[in-house]
Formats: structure tokens, C-alpha cells, sequence
């Protein structure tokens, strides 16, 4: 099946700082989702992206399906936007294969 | 609007002992349906999916079981608790590629 690999594993950083994550996934897919999960659990959609580039507010995110992989940003990071972020990808009609994600810590 | 319910919240069990999670969805039909696992707070492995009543697809072999007795109805069931199915339980739902929406889960403790 899809393998699907996220980096850094863990990721510390000062309020108002920008940062990347990165997923890399092993297969052609027509669906690559990424969420956030808060700290008390909940997961929740970001971006559908399965190529190009998308926006919203001071997240973006880019897929270059032919590199087979996917980033991430977050600019001028807030304490709110701290949490476990996940990369999850599926092809054809498959259900979305996660990757192990990356921990976000913002401090203030 | 559409929302998906997940209870119950926490849930402490003995080893042994049978289990059922039940997660349902309002406001849309024949949504597709999902269970996942997450253990020691990281990845989420699919355990089983849906697309319909009575269509139930295992991904992995384990101690635990899935039906779909109704369109908007998911449940979770084990006969006899592991320590090893000790995770936080999450149920899903799409109608398509990119709506996957998540119930707020069950973190389940086996002892």
C-alpha cells in the first residue's frame, strides 16, 4: 500500500515564527488531505490538495504530485496553532492512509 | 448541516470484557464510514470502511469487529478487550475524495 512519511517528527517554535512540514508519499494519488488535531483530540480538515496550491489565511499548502510530495506553511505562528498535523493521501476510491505526523509546539 | 456523533468520550474497560462504540451522522445519506485508530497520540490506522448498509471492509486483522445496521449508523464492537486495544478510537464520514469529517472520538483504556 501508499507509505506516506512526514517531517520533522516534532517541531518547536516562537510565536510568530513561519514554519514548514513536509509529507512525502510513495504512490501516484488522486486525493492528499491535510488536518489538524488539537490537543484535546479533534481532528480537523485544512486543505484538500491533491496538486497546485492553496491559501487560507496563514496557512497555504502545495503539492507537487509528480515529486510525490506535499508542504505545508504556516506564517507568524499563533499558541492556537499548536497540535499534531497530519498528511493523509488515497487513490482512486481508496480511504485516506495517514502518515505519523508532525507535533507542533508554538511558544509564547 | 451535517454533524457525526462518537460516544461515548472516555471509556475504561477491563481486559476481557465486550465492547461497542457507536458513531452516527446526521443530515446527509448513505455517507461513507469510517474507524480509525490512534495510538500512543500518533498516526491513525484505518481498522474498518463502509460505503454502505451491511458493506464492511477490514483492513486489519484484529480483535475487533464492525457493522453498519443502518445508512448513518457505524459501531465498533469487541467481544473480549485486549490491553492492546487500548487507543483513542475516531469515526469518520465522506460522500466524496476530499469530505472527510471526524466524530470527537473515544479514548479507550484497557486494564
Amino acid at each position: 500500500g501508499i507509505q506516506v512519511e512526514q517531517s520533522p517528527p516534532d517541531l518547536i517554535l516562537q510565536e510568530g515564527a513561519n514554519s514548514t512540514l513536509r509529507c512525502n508519499f510513495s504512490d501516484s494519488v488522486n486525493n492528499l488531505q491535510w488536518f489538524h488535531q488539537n490537543p484535546w483530540g479533534q481532528l480537523i480538515n485544512l486543505f484538500y490538495i491533491p496538486s497546485g496550491t492553496k491559501q487560507n489565511g496563514r496557512l497555504s499548502a502545495t503539492t507537487v504530485a509528480t515529486e510525490r510530495y506535499s508542504l505545508l506553511y504556516i506564517s507568524s505562528s499563533q499558541t492556537t496553532d499548536s497540535g499534531v498535523y497530519f498528511c493523509a493521501v488515497g487513490s482512486g476510491n481508496t480511504p485516506l492512509v495517514f502518515g505519523k505526523g508532525t507535533r507542533l509546539s508554538v511558544i509564547a | 448541516s451535517q454533524t457525526i456523533h462518537q460516544w461515548p468520550a472516555t471509556l475504561v474497560q477491563p481486559v476481557g470484557s465486550p465492547l461497542s462504540l457507536e458513531c452516527t451522522v446526521e443530515g446527509t445519506s448513505n455517507p461513507n464510514l469510517y474507524w480509525y485508530r490512534q495510538a500512543a497520540g500518533r498516526g491513525l490506522q484505518l481498522l474498518f470502511y463502509s460505503v454502505g448498509i451491511g458493506q464492511i471492509s477490514s483492513e486489519v486483522p484484529q480483535n475487533l469487529s464492525a457493522s453498519r445496521p443502518q445508512d448513518r449508523q457505524f459501531i465498533l464492537s469487541s467481544k473480549k478487550l485486549l490491553l492492546s486495544d487500548s487507543g483513542f478510537y475516531l469515526c469518520a464520514w465522506s460522500l466524496t475524495l476530499y469530505g472527510y469529517t471526524f466524530g470527537s472520538g473515544t479514548r479507550l483504556t484497557v486494564v
